[in-house]
């Protein structure tokens, strides 16, 4: 079935730590999208890529870097630099204008 | 992009219809309303939009008045499952450019279905 994957699920990184969330989509799609949701919140735009090797700051991409190497792949690599980085990420994908986003399950950082 | 204003919660009995109500009253005309949930813990569904008619899927209808500042949700026989945060979302659709969604997502209406 088409859908999009997020791995890890559940993940805990020490102060100070890179980490690297997973997001792989089979949808043929050329948009894939990070979102940060904190609790009780809406989401907030991360990145977002249109097309491979191209990429686009969303409204909170400090502290964020992204990499868009290959069309079904879009990793998001939460830095140290990234001040308050517990939240749930939520990666997305989408047919360019549509509007019409197919969402991961989510991965939740807990920063120790 | 307009933004939208939703009630922060609402309750609906199982089996009833649940109509949320979404005002965006500095709408434009090239604006579409989206609609989106969120059942906890999950990643959001798309629902539905819809330009100036009324839209109807297999999963929901979308009703938007005559002057556009307003729209509503309508889950026909609402059940337990679509206990859940809907996002109402307005966005210029425009398929020529290579600027993508960009959905903003607000806070939502949290829907509440009881037995």
């Amino acid at each position: 079935d088409g859908g999009i994957t997020q791995s890890p699920k559940y993940l805990f990184r020490k102060e100070g730590q890179n980490v690297t969330l997973s997001c792989e989509q089979n949808l043929n799609h050329d948009a894939m999208y990070w979102y940060r949701q904190d609790p009780g919140q809406g989401l907030r735009l991360i990145y977002y890529s249109q097309i491979v090797n191209d990429f686009q700051k969303g409204d909170i991409a400090e502290g964020y870097s992204v990499s868009r190497e290959k069309k079904e792949s879009f990793p998001l690599t939460v830095t140290s630099a990234q001040k308050n980085p517990t939240a749930f990420y939520l990666c997305a994908s989408d047919r360019v204008g549509t509007g019409e986003l197919f969402f991961g399950e989510g991965s939740r950082l807990t920063v120790l | 992009d307009a933004k939208t204003t939703q009630p922060p919660s609402m309750d609906c009995a199982e089996g009833r219809a649940a109509n949320l109500p979404c005002n965006h009253s500095t709408i434009s005309g090239n604006e579409y309303v989206y609609w989106y949930r969120q059942i906890h813990s999950q990643g959001p569904q798309y629902i539905i939009h819809g330009l100036k008619n009324n839209e109807t899927n297999e999963m929901a209808s979308l009703i938007i008045t005559e002057d556009r500042k307003s729209s509503t949700l309508i889950l026909p026989h609402a059940t337990l499952r679509d206990t859940a945060v809907y996002y109402c979302i307005v966005r210029v659709a425009r398929p020529w450019e290579t600027s993508g969604s960009r959905l903003t997502f607000g806070e939502g209406t949290q829907l509440t279905v009881n037995p």
